[in-house]
């Protein structure tokens, strides 16, 4: 089955408001974990890393949060904009996942309301 | 720097038929490899290879074959064409190590 699933499918969300989409992992041997997003008829672009010695890494507008206790990462999105509407999926990465060790998620359709 | 190439766009062929999807990279990375991404399923690993003339395969690689004959093209055969196989196609490369996928905008393929 999934070792990295979703909370919810979709998330719906003002234009303005902050946005969070979450993330379960079950192998605790994954040591980086990357989040994509995915805009309709386009391929996955590479939003953020982050390895499992940090807690939390920011880019700019993003942030990620690693919680390896619970196995859960999230990410945030500040003051989401028309332009943050896509689908959003998380990857894990670790020597016994798949044969190139990437595993991923299904993902969260982000919807902003205007 | 176009990043990843994926070429063509879209196809439509014909149970039986055979093609071949390309991909070319320009970033010089090691890793590269093919998904296939259908609705519901999430991306799935056909086949990838670690370097010029190393190839593996992956989640799903019945019908497909690969080849990397360079570090910058890594193409796709379909062998025979079977309806199971519409779906949208991924070329993906990444450096060795812990770092993240590039992808290209994918071939969206119909078998009928």
């Amino acid at each position: 089955g999934e070792s990295v699933g979703l909370h919810l499918p979709t998330l719906s969300v003002q234009e303005g408001d902050n946005s969070i989409i979450n993330c379960a992992y079950s192998n605790s041997a994954s040591d980086y974990f990357i989040w994509y997003k995915q805009e309709s008829g386009k391929g996955p672009q590479f939003i953020i890393d982050i390895r499992s010695n940090m807690d939390k890494r920011q880019g700019q507008r993003v942030t990620v949060l690693l919680n390896k206790t619970v196995k859960h990462l999230s990410l945030q999105i500040a003051a989401t904009q028309p332009g943050d509407s896509a689908v959003y999926f998380c990857a894990e990465l670790n020597s016994g996942g798949g044969a190139d060790g990437l595993t991923f998620g299904k993902g969260t359709h982000l919807i902003i309301q205007p | 720097n176009a990043g990843v190439t994926q070429t063509p766009k879209f196809q439509v062929l014909k149970t039986g038929q055979s093609m071949t999807l390309q991909c070319a990279q320009d970033m010089n990375h090691e890793y590269m490899s093919w998904y296939r991404q259908d609705p519901g399923m999430g991306l799935r690993l056909i086949h990838y290879s670690v370097g010029a003339g190393i190839t593996d395969q992956g989640e799903v690689p019945n019908g497909y074959n690969v080849s990397r004959s360079t570090t910058e093209d890594f193409p796709l055969r379909l062998l025979s064409a079977a309806p199971s196989q519409t779906s949208v196609y991924f070329c993906a490369t990444r450096r060795k190590g812990r770092s993240p996928l590039h992808f290209g905008n994918g071939t969206r393929l119909t078998v009928t």
